[in-house]
């Protein structure tokens, strides 16, 4: 299987409930990095994980936190949701940490936090 | 701080003529620098990369530049066509960086 799946498509959410977004990463990559863009705005870096390890954070709470398992997929879990949480939820794999080739990225989860 | 910036307007041309998109970035010395390309409701998907001892780098009708003294890329579409239409994300990263994306600049191309 090639490419990088991510699930569900879209999510609508209550302010300060919990979300878990799921990410596949595209097959032999073991490196998957996520990213939130807001309507208008380009990808604004969560955290990377390498080898289930996580592997630098962004400017983002604690109450975003993520897990990679042994083949590599990846979760995103958000807790105690709010309004600005409602974005476009983007999951990237590569092969390595090292910037060398470009990432893959999935479709998206839509959240909407009402 | 890291700043990327990119056309925030955007760019409208006809079809065939060449599209230029332009990424600056300050206080950043990036060893690569990536262009992707996003469609609305979509994940960014690579283009290119460019090293910065490359000055200039092609893919069919794509053309890259990497000016690090000027710390700026431009990005070209010859013979554009209404199917390019899309946003154009730079992303300028280090060796081991995680990737940093730039707002982006919308092309759009009309008959």
């Amino acid at each position: 299987e090639t490419g990088v799946t991510q699930s569900p498509t879209h999510l609508i959410k209550t302010r300060g409930q919990q979300v878990t977004l799921r990410c596949s990463s595209q097959s032999g990559h073991n490196t998957v990095s996520w990213y939130q863009q807001a309507l208008g705005q380009g990808p604004q870096f969560i955290f990377q994980y390498y080898r289930e390890e996580e592997n630098g954070r962004g400017n983002f709470p604690p109450r975003f936190s993520g897990l990679q398992f042994p083949n590599y997929s990846s979760e995103l879990n958000v807790n105690a949701l709010e309004l600005d949480d409602s974005a476009l939820y983007l999951c990237a794999s590569s092969l390595g940490v090292r910037i060398s080739e470009g990432y893959t990225f999935g479709s998206g989860t839509r959240l909407t936090v009402v | 701080s890291q700043k990327i910036e990119q056309n925030s307007e955007a760019l409208n041309i006809q079809e065939g003529k060449t599209a230029t998109l332009t990424c600056n970035y300050t206080n950043y010395s990036p060893a690569y620098l990536q262009w992707y390309r996003q469609d609305p409701g979509r994940g960014p998907v690579f283009l290119l990369l460019i090293r910065e001892n490359e000055k200039e780098k092609r893919k069919e009708r794509l053309k890259v530049t990497f000016d690090t003294t000027l710390k700026q890329s431009l990005f070209h579409i010859t013979a554009s066509q209404p199917a390019d239409s899309a946003t154009y994300l730079c992303a300028p990263s280090g060796n081991t960086d995680k990737l940093i994306f730039g707002t982006g600049t919308r092309l759009q191309v009309f008959p």
